[in-house]
Protein backbone atom coordinates (compact mmCIF):
# COMPACT_ATOMS: atom_id res chain seq x y z
CA UNK A 1 0.00 0.00 0.00
CA UNK A 2 1.71 3.23 -0.90
CA UNK A 3 -0.88 5.34 0.82
CA UNK A 4 0.01 7.66 3.94
CA UNK A 5 1.35 5.91 7.18
CA UNK A 6 1.52 6.50 10.46
CA UNK A 7 2.50 4.89 13.84
CA UNK A 8 1.88 4.11 16.27
CA UNK A 9 -1.89 3.76 15.97
CA UNK A 10 -2.48 4.17 19.28
CA UNK A 11 -0.48 5.55 22.22
CA UNK A 12 -1.47 5.56 25.99
CA UNK A 13 1.03 7.45 28.21
CA UNK A 14 1.16 8.78 32.11
CA UNK A 15 1.43 12.47 32.29
CA UNK A 16 4.65 14.08 31.95
CA UNK A 17 6.52 11.26 29.35
CA UNK A 18 7.54 12.61 25.88
CA UNK A 19 5.68 10.55 23.24
CA UNK A 20 6.96 10.61 19.25
CA UNK A 21 4.65 9.84 16.33
CA UNK A 22 6.05 8.90 13.16
CA UNK A 23 4.58 9.89 9.43
CA UNK A 24 5.21 8.43 5.88
CA UNK A 25 3.88 10.64 3.18
CA UNK A 26 3.05 8.94 -0.14
CA UNK A 27 6.59 8.68 -1.47
CA UNK A 28 6.20 11.24 -4.43
CA UNK A 29 4.32 14.30 -2.12
CA UNK A 30 6.56 16.97 -0.84
CA UNK A 31 4.09 18.62 1.34
CA UNK A 32 3.49 16.95 4.94
CA UNK A 33 0.86 18.32 7.13
CA UNK A 34 0.37 17.90 11.25
CA UNK A 35 -3.03 18.03 12.39
CA UNK A 36 -4.70 17.66 15.96
CA UNK A 37 -8.41 16.24 16.09
CA UNK A 38 -10.33 15.83 19.16
CA UNK A 39 -13.71 14.58 19.00
CA UNK A 40 -16.67 16.26 17.52
CA UNK A 41 -13.84 18.77 15.81
CA UNK A 42 -12.77 19.00 12.45
CA UNK A 43 -8.92 18.92 12.56
CA UNK A 44 -6.79 21.88 13.39
CA UNK A 45 -3.99 22.58 11.47
CA UNK A 46 -0.71 22.24 13.63
CA UNK A 47 2.19 22.33 11.13
CA UNK A 48 3.63 21.64 7.53
CA UNK A 49 6.54 20.98 5.73
CA UNK A 50 7.20 21.54 2.37
CA UNK A 51 10.36 19.30 1.62
CA UNK A 52 12.70 18.68 4.59
CA UNK A 53 11.63 22.85 5.28
CA UNK A 54 8.85 23.60 8.29
CA UNK A 55 7.00 26.50 6.27
CA UNK A 56 4.12 26.90 9.02
CA UNK A 57 3.67 26.42 12.67
CA UNK A 58 0.50 27.03 14.47
CA UNK A 59 0.28 29.18 17.76
CA UNK A 60 -1.53 25.79 18.78
CA UNK A 61 2.07 24.24 18.65
CA UNK A 62 3.37 25.10 21.88
CA UNK A 63 7.10 24.88 22.97
CA UNK A 64 6.11 21.13 24.31
CA UNK A 65 5.51 20.37 20.51
CA UNK A 66 8.24 19.87 17.87
CA UNK A 67 8.49 18.24 14.55
CA UNK A 68 11.40 17.26 11.67
CA UNK A 69 11.52 16.39 8.52
CA UNK A 70 14.87 15.35 8.51
CA UNK A 71 15.54 14.45 4.75
CA UNK A 72 12.06 15.48 3.56
CA UNK A 73 10.75 12.34 3.42
CA UNK A 74 8.85 10.93 6.73
CA UNK A 75 8.20 13.31 9.57
CA UNK A 76 7.87 13.29 13.34
CA UNK A 77 6.12 14.98 15.77
CA UNK A 78 7.19 14.88 19.73
CA UNK A 79 5.46 15.89 22.56
CA UNK A 80 7.22 16.17 25.40
CA UNK A 81 6.16 16.87 29.16
CA UNK A 82 2.68 15.44 28.06
CA UNK A 83 -0.81 16.63 30.15
CA UNK A 84 -3.84 15.55 29.89
CA UNK A 85 -4.89 18.27 27.22
CA UNK A 86 -2.89 16.57 24.60
CA UNK A 87 -5.27 13.20 24.41
CA UNK A 88 -6.19 13.64 20.88
CA UNK A 89 -5.96 12.08 17.23
CA UNK A 90 -3.00 13.51 15.24
CA UNK A 91 -3.36 13.10 11.67
CA UNK A 92 -0.68 13.20 9.39
CA UNK A 93 -1.58 14.07 5.83
CA UNK A 94 0.80 14.89 2.44
CA UNK A 95 0.08 16.21 -1.01
CA UNK A 96 1.88 17.48 -4.18
CA UNK A 97 1.93 20.91 -4.73
CA UNK A 98 0.93 21.67 -8.52
CA UNK A 99 -1.52 18.52 -8.65
CA UNK A 100 -5.07 17.84 -8.37
CA UNK A 101 -5.18 21.34 -6.65
CA UNK A 102 -2.86 20.28 -3.47
CA UNK A 103 -5.99 17.41 -2.51
CA UNK A 104 -4.88 16.15 1.00
CA UNK A 105 -4.11 12.59 1.40
CA UNK A 106 -4.37 11.63 5.17
CA UNK A 107 -3.03 8.64 7.36
CA UNK A 108 -5.24 6.90 9.90
CA UNK A 109 -3.94 8.73 12.62
CA UNK A 110 -2.37 8.39 16.39
CA UNK A 111 -5.10 8.40 19.08
CA UNK A 112 -2.59 9.81 22.40
CA UNK A 113 -4.31 9.02 25.32
CA UNK A 114 -2.77 10.75 27.78
CA UNK A 115 -3.42 9.47 31.93
CA UNK B 1 -9.99 35.32 9.00
CA UNK B 2 -10.46 32.64 6.74
CA UNK B 3 -13.16 30.36 8.32
CA UNK B 4 -15.48 27.55 7.56
CA UNK B 5 -18.83 26.93 8.88
CA UNK B 6 -21.19 23.88 8.50
CA UNK B 7 -24.32 22.93 9.33
CA UNK B 8 -26.32 20.77 11.00
CA UNK B 9 -23.66 19.91 13.65
CA UNK B 10 -25.41 16.02 13.42
CA UNK B 11 -28.02 14.66 11.29
CA UNK B 12 -29.86 11.31 12.03
CA UNK B 13 -32.09 9.72 8.85
CA UNK B 14 -33.50 6.28 8.10
CA UNK B 15 -31.89 4.24 5.68
CA UNK B 16 -32.45 5.02 1.72
CA UNK B 17 -33.20 8.51 2.57
CA UNK B 18 -31.60 11.49 1.41
CA UNK B 19 -29.85 14.28 3.12
CA UNK B 20 -28.10 17.45 2.24
CA UNK B 21 -25.33 19.32 4.58
CA UNK B 22 -24.03 22.63 4.17
CA UNK B 23 -20.94 24.30 4.13
CA UNK B 24 -20.06 28.13 4.42
CA UNK B 25 -16.78 30.11 3.97
CA UNK B 26 -15.29 32.83 4.20
CA UNK B 27 -11.85 31.69 2.40
CA UNK B 28 -9.95 34.33 0.41
CA UNK B 29 -9.13 34.77 -2.44
CA UNK B 30 -10.46 31.20 -2.70
CA UNK B 31 -8.78 28.30 -4.48
CA UNK B 32 -10.21 25.36 -4.03
CA UNK B 33 -13.27 23.54 -2.06
CA UNK B 34 -13.24 19.38 -0.66
CA UNK B 35 -15.57 17.41 0.36
CA UNK B 36 -14.00 14.26 3.17
CA UNK B 37 -15.36 11.80 4.91
CA UNK B 38 -14.14 10.49 8.18
CA UNK B 39 -15.17 6.88 9.52
CA UNK B 40 -15.03 6.82 13.63
CA UNK B 41 -11.14 6.52 14.51
CA UNK B 42 -10.23 6.48 10.64
CA UNK B 43 -8.27 9.50 9.15
CA UNK B 44 -10.26 11.30 6.11
CA UNK B 45 -11.08 10.78 3.04
CA UNK B 46 -11.48 12.73 0.02
CA UNK B 47 -15.41 12.59 -1.72
CA UNK B 48 -14.82 15.90 -4.09
CA UNK B 49 -12.78 18.79 -5.14
CA UNK B 50 -14.66 21.68 -6.88
CA UNK B 51 -12.51 24.95 -8.15
CA UNK B 52 -14.13 28.42 -8.77
CA UNK B 53 -14.97 27.59 -12.04
CA UNK B 54 -17.23 24.21 -11.14
CA UNK B 55 -20.79 23.76 -9.35
CA UNK B 56 -21.13 20.83 -9.35
CA UNK B 57 -19.03 16.95 -9.08
CA UNK B 58 -20.72 13.91 -8.12
CA UNK B 59 -19.12 10.26 -6.70
CA UNK B 60 -21.20 8.05 -6.88
CA UNK B 61 -23.87 8.82 -4.41
CA UNK B 62 -22.15 11.82 -3.73
CA UNK B 63 -23.27 15.23 -4.91
CA UNK B 64 -21.15 18.45 -4.03
CA UNK B 65 -22.19 21.49 -5.49
CA UNK B 66 -20.48 25.09 -5.26
CA UNK B 67 -21.77 29.04 -5.52
CA UNK B 68 -18.53 30.80 -5.02
CA UNK B 69 -20.86 33.82 -5.50
CA UNK B 70 -22.48 32.90 -1.87
CA UNK B 71 -19.68 31.45 -0.85
CA UNK B 72 -21.91 28.11 -0.04
CA UNK B 73 -21.35 24.37 -1.26
CA UNK B 74 -23.64 21.40 -0.34
CA UNK B 75 -23.06 17.89 -0.05
CA UNK B 76 -26.10 16.00 -1.25
CA UNK B 77 -25.90 11.98 -0.31
CA UNK B 78 -28.64 9.94 -2.36
CA UNK B 79 -30.40 6.99 -1.38
CA UNK B 80 -28.36 6.57 2.04
CA UNK B 81 -26.67 3.64 3.33
CA UNK B 82 -25.63 2.38 6.79
CA UNK B 83 -22.08 3.01 5.83
CA UNK B 84 -22.48 6.51 5.16
CA UNK B 85 -22.50 7.23 9.07
CA UNK B 86 -19.64 9.16 9.27
CA UNK B 87 -17.98 12.29 9.69
CA UNK B 88 -18.30 15.04 6.80
CA UNK B 89 -16.39 17.22 6.68
CA UNK B 90 -15.56 20.70 4.61
CA UNK B 91 -12.49 21.58 3.45
CA UNK B 92 -11.34 25.35 1.87
CA UNK B 93 -8.01 26.11 0.42
CA UNK B 94 -6.81 29.59 -0.52
CA UNK B 95 -4.72 30.37 -3.26
CA UNK B 96 -0.86 30.42 -2.84
CA UNK B 97 -1.86 29.24 1.06
CA UNK B 98 0.19 26.52 2.44
CA UNK B 99 -2.85 25.49 4.43
CA UNK B 100 -6.33 25.06 4.27
CA UNK B 101 -9.14 25.90 6.45
CA UNK B 102 -11.33 23.06 8.28
CA UNK B 103 -14.81 23.25 9.18
CA UNK B 104 -15.89 20.95 12.13
CA UNK B 105 -17.91 18.63 10.06
CA UNK B 106 -21.77 17.47 10.22
CA UNK B 107 -21.87 13.69 11.80
CA UNK B 108 -24.51 11.77 10.33
CA UNK B 109 -25.75 8.95 11.52
CA UNK B 110 -28.48 6.50 8.68
CA UNK B 111 -30.70 4.18 11.17
CA UNK B 112 -31.87 1.22 9.35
Amino acid sequence: DTGVSQDPRHKITKRGQNVTFRCDPISEHNRLYWYRQTLGQGPEFLTYFQNEAQLEKSRLLSDRFSAERPKGSFSTLEIQRTEQGDSAMYLCASSLTGSSNGELFFGEGSRLTVL
Amino acid sequence: KNQVEQSPQSLIILEGKNCTLQCNYTVSPFSNLRWYKQDTGRGPVSLTIMTFSENTKSNGRYTATLDADTKQSSLHITASQLSDSASYICVVSATNAGKSTFGDGTTLTVKP
